[in-house]
């Protein structure tokens, strides 16, 4: 079965921790992109990598890293320093920078308590 | 800058027809799509249109553009309840990144 993992599907971490989310694809694509969702709002970008060992900021990058050492994985760490983090977390997949359709994980719901 | 505008809600009963309308500013797009959400859950892929069509149809999904007018809607024939969902319309453009504008979304009810 091929596509695309997130993982946990809910977390939880205590104010000025922090946490890092996982992405998986199985896809064999080379972009893969991270997106906030709030409620009532569409996605904004926060990070996308174009190839391994690649990545760019995207619109909301403050208080986010990344990182792409392997094709399949682009986990995202959401640190201290980003406000208000609570939100749910998309991440997504292309053939290349220039495919037009994007393959959606499933999301992670991180709570900040 | 980029902008993508969508209406928060709409209700029809089942078997009607549903139209989503989406507008954008960004005269460079090149691709808009159509995605849904259900609750809890990722994104799905609907269907999407390259710039120069005027529209696209697949099975019960027709999406209109109008250049011109930066307007984009989708059109679900006999829907179903199982439709109900959130749809956003988003827009990208031939350069750079690559990565998708959304809209806030459109909550869709359908009543049976």
């Amino acid at each position: 079965d091929g596509g695309i993992t997130q993982s946990p599907k809910y977390l939880f971490r205590k104010e000025g921790q922090n946490v890092t989310l996982s992405c998986e694809q199985n896809l064999n694509h080379d972009a893969m992109y991270w997106y906030r969702q709030d409620p009532g709002q569409g996605l904004r970008l926060i990070y996308y990598s174009q190839i391994v060992n690649d990545f760019q900021k995207g619109d909301i990058a403050e208080g986010y890293s990344v990182s792409r050492e392997k094709k399949e994985s682009f986990p995202l760490t959401v640190t201290s320093a980003q406000k208000n983090p609570t939100a749910f977390y998309l991440c997504a997949s292309s053939i290349d920078i220039t495919g037009q359709e994007q393959f959606f994980g499933p999301g992670t719901r991180l709570t900040v308590l | 800058g980029e902008d993508v505008e969508q209406s928060l809600f709409l209700s029809v009963r089942e078997g009607d027809s549903s139209v989503i309308n989406c507008t954008y500013t960004d005269s460079s797009s090149t691709y808009l799509y159509w995605y849904k959400q259900e609750p809890g859950a990722g994104l799905q892929l609907l269907t999407y249109i390259f710039s120069n069509m005027d529209m696209k149809q697949d099975q019960r999904l027709t999406v209109l553009l109008n250049k011109k007018d930066k307007h984009l809607s989708l059109r679900i024939a006999d829907t179903q309840t199982g439709d109900s969902a959130i749809y956003f319309c988003a827009e990208s453009t031939d350069t750079g990144r690559r990565a998708l504008t959304f809209g806030s979304g459109t909550r869709l009810q359908v009543q049976p």
